[in-house]
């Protein structure tokens, strides 16, 4: 079975600052990784993913996550804080083997002061 | 392409009516999802399809049915509406399973008073 934990319903940053969302999952095969943000009164949208190879990944607006097997996590990292990066996140995952369905994390708002 | 749309986006329903969530892809995806969710509590899978003809139980299904004839359209239907289906409904549809992104359409925001 998969899960995934998103430590912490709301993170506040200062324009400019360091982001960093945390994301553990649990799986018992190898996973399928998944971030995701959700502007406000819209559809959620793909950051980026983690399949196979590279264990850093690159997703759009600057962020990127990396997998790290051995500490079951998959945080997501921005160097330098936009308001416009104010949004709920949304860490998911998948199983190799023909799950198709994603289990996401409970969201964390991400707040941006100026 | 459209990519995942929904209809209404707004509805005010009273308890015991019924509607229907229209939602429709034009991705030829075989993947559809319904995922509901609330404050603080993330997505909660309804149902999901893995093509025509074939749907299945998500997490929360009580109160809910959904029906899949086409490629295009997977609509979810409340039945006799009840305050606690107070929520927001996301439709989403994949290609295929595994590694595929999910494509989410804009929600649909229901109230049952």
């Amino acid at each position: 079975a998969q899960s995934v934990t998103q430590l912490g319903s709301h993170v506040s940053v200062s324009e400019g600052a360091l982001v960093l969302l945390r994301c553990n999952y649990s799986s018992s095969v190898p996973p399928y990784l998944f971030w995701y943000v959700q502007y406000p009164n819209q559809g959620l949208q793909l950051l980026l993913k983690y399949t196979t190879g590279a264990t850093l990944v690159k997703g759009i607006n600057g962020f990127e996550a990396e997998f790290k097997k051995s500490e079951t996590s998959f945080h997501l990292t921005k160097p330098s804080a936009h308001m416009s990066d104010a949004a709920e996140y949304f860490c998911a995952v998948s199983e190799l083997g023909g799950s198709y369905i994603p289990t996401f994390g409970r969201g964390t708002s991400l707040i941006v002061h100026p | 392409n459209a990519g995942v749309t929904q209809t209404p986006k707004f509805r005010i329903l009273k308890i015991g009516q019924s509607m229907t969530l229209q939602c429709t892809q034009d991705m030829n995806h075989n993947y559809m999802y319904w995922y509901r969710q609330d404050p603080g509590m993330g997505l909660k899978l309804i149902y999901y399809s893995v093509g025509a003809g074939i749907t299945d139980k998500g997490e929360v299904p009580n109160g809910y049915n959904v029906s899949r004839s086409t490629t295009e359209d997977f609509p979810l239907r409340l039945e006799l509406a009840a305050p606690s289906q107070t929520s927001v409904y996301f439709c989403a549809s994949r290609p295929e399973g595994g590694t595929d992104t999910q494509y989410f359409g804009p929600g649909t925001r229901l109230t049952v008073l």
